[in-house]
């Protein structure tokens, strides 16, 4: 069984650009989540999915990240304009449903300089 | 709002040597728990999990425990090899969200 799938693996740009992230889930998996983890500190959860819809997006910096997952499938996570602090490891996961085991993709190293 | 201590931050430890890692959290009325092991700039693997009505959970030289009552939980790792070095990090699911530990960084020593 094919695992989370996360491109790209590393990223560099100046601060102020943007910057995408695609995931794509586990087949079947009805949640997905993105987290975002800086060196030294465990993920923190950014967004979670359910099929196409947002249930929780408490910690979400909606005035520069945004994300969707549109049919319910794959996703996308975007930051514009990215900032200092947003470098760090973003992590995509998912699982069969909110309460089930999480599966992560291998994330996406972001600098910014 | 849920918090995950695990201490110690770092451990080394001889080959063959059994490990022991603790997790602590503050809330008890979780849904389940998991441990994952994370390599240098790898994702997170899935060890266990633990759900909040079981006690512990066994995979091959893994071994997890929960008391759900004191907010604790211990992976213990028998029998080490230099291949268990990595970040081993404990996760508690509540609210439809997983709070996550540090992690405690293990190095095995051949």
């Amino acid at each position: 069984e094919a695992g989370v799938a996360q491109s790209p693996r590393y990223k560099i740009i100046e601060k102020r650009q943007s910057v995408a992230f695609w995931c794509n889930p586990i087949s079947g998996h009805a949640t997905l989540y993105w987290y975002q983890q800086i060196l030294g500190q465990g993920p923190k959860l950014l967004i979670q999915f359910q099929n196409n819809g947002v249930v929780d997006d408490s910690q979400l910096p909606k005035d520069r990240f945004s994300a969707e997952r549109l049919k319910g499938v794959d996703s996308t996570l975007k930051i514009q304009p990215a900032k200092l602090e947003d470098s760090a490891v973003y992590l995509c996961a998912s699982s069969l449903g909110r309460t089930g085991e999480q599966f992560f993709g291998p994330g996406t190293r972001l600098t910014v300089l | 709002k849920q918090e995950v201590t695990q201490i110690p931050a770092a451990l080394s430890v001889p080959e063959g040597e059994n490990l022991v890692l603790n997790c602590s959290f503050t809330d008890s009325a979780i849904y389940n728990l998991q441990w994952f092991r994370q390599d240098p700039g790898k994702g997170l693997t899935s060890l266990l999990l633990i759900q909040s009505s079981q006690r512990e959970q066994t995979s091959g030289r893994l071994n997890a425990s929960l008391d759900k009552s004191s907010g604790r939980s211990t992976l213990y790792i028998a029998a080490s090899q230099p291949g268990d070095s990595a970040t081993y990090l404990c996760a508690v699911l509540d609210d439809y969200k997983l709070s996550f530990g540090a992690g405690t960084t293990v190095t095995v020593r051949a």
